[in-house]
């Protein structure tokens, strides 16, 4: 069956540090994968695309890897802020005639401490 | 960024009544949009697919009668929770696809509660 996995619930660094959250996902042929942003009560907020013939995407601290061989993304954000303390979303979409749908992962926690 | 709104923001009712919640892009206008809804620390599930002047697409389990979608325009679509009961008590976002990209902007949500 597809399945979705964000290999952390929570991941908690240091502010300057870089960190680095991983969506792995099986049985799927994902024409994109994006990135959203979640606060606690709020909707997601859209960060970042990438294509699945794209290697990497950049947007001022963030990054976002793909690799379709080994049916993952990674997503990196440099010099943290407590304020980038918020739930990751990765979501695929597989085109075609789902062209829109998304399929969402559970999500990681991410917690900056000054 | 586009802006799309919800509302209400937050809503308690009793048992058996039933709920619409409105969602609407502010600055643009799509054709498609998507319901969704989201238990407590779970993912987002997608619920359905509503393109303007069409009947929605719901996702396998969801029931049509019970989750009316109105995609009365290219900048509102209502979903109505019908005889609502506590099990359907959860946070519900609506998403607008931006016409000609894979982007979706989703609006803030609206929490459900049904006593």
């Amino acid at each position: 069956s597809q399945k979705i996995e964000q290999n952390s619930e929570a991941l908690n660094i240091q502010e300057g540090k870089t960190a680095t959250l991983t969506c792995n996902y099986t049985n799927y042929s994902p024409a994109y994968l994006q990135w959203y942003r979640q606060d606690p009560g709020r909707g997601p907020v859209f960060l970042l695309l990438i294509r699945e013939n794209e290697k990497e995407k950049r947007k001022e601290r963030l990054k976002v890897t793909f690799d379709t061989t080994l049916k993952q993304s990674l997503f990196h954000i440099t010099a943290s802020q407590p304020a980038d303390s918020a739930t990751y979303l990765c979501a695929l979409g597989t085109g075609g005639t789902s062209y829109g749908k998304l399929t969402f992962g559970q999500g990681t926690i991410l917690t900056v401490h000054p | 960024g586009a802006v799309v709104s919800q509302h209400p923001s937050r809503v308690i009712c009793k048992s058996g009544t039933s709920v619409k919640i409105e969602c609407r892009s502010l600055d643009f206008q799509a054709t498609t949009m998507f319901w969704y809804r989201q238990f407590p620390k779970k993912s987002l599930m997608l619920m359905a697919t509503s393109n303007e002047g069409s009947k929605a697409t719901y996702e396998q389990g969801v029931e049509k009668d019970k989750f009316l979608i109105n995609h009365a325009s290219l900048t509102l679509s209502t979903l109505t929770v019908t005889s609502a009961h506590p099990e359907d008590s959860s946070f519900y976002i609506c998403s607008y696809q931006w016409v000609g990209t894979d982007t979706q902007y989703f609006g803030p949500g609206t929490r459900l509660t049904v006593l």
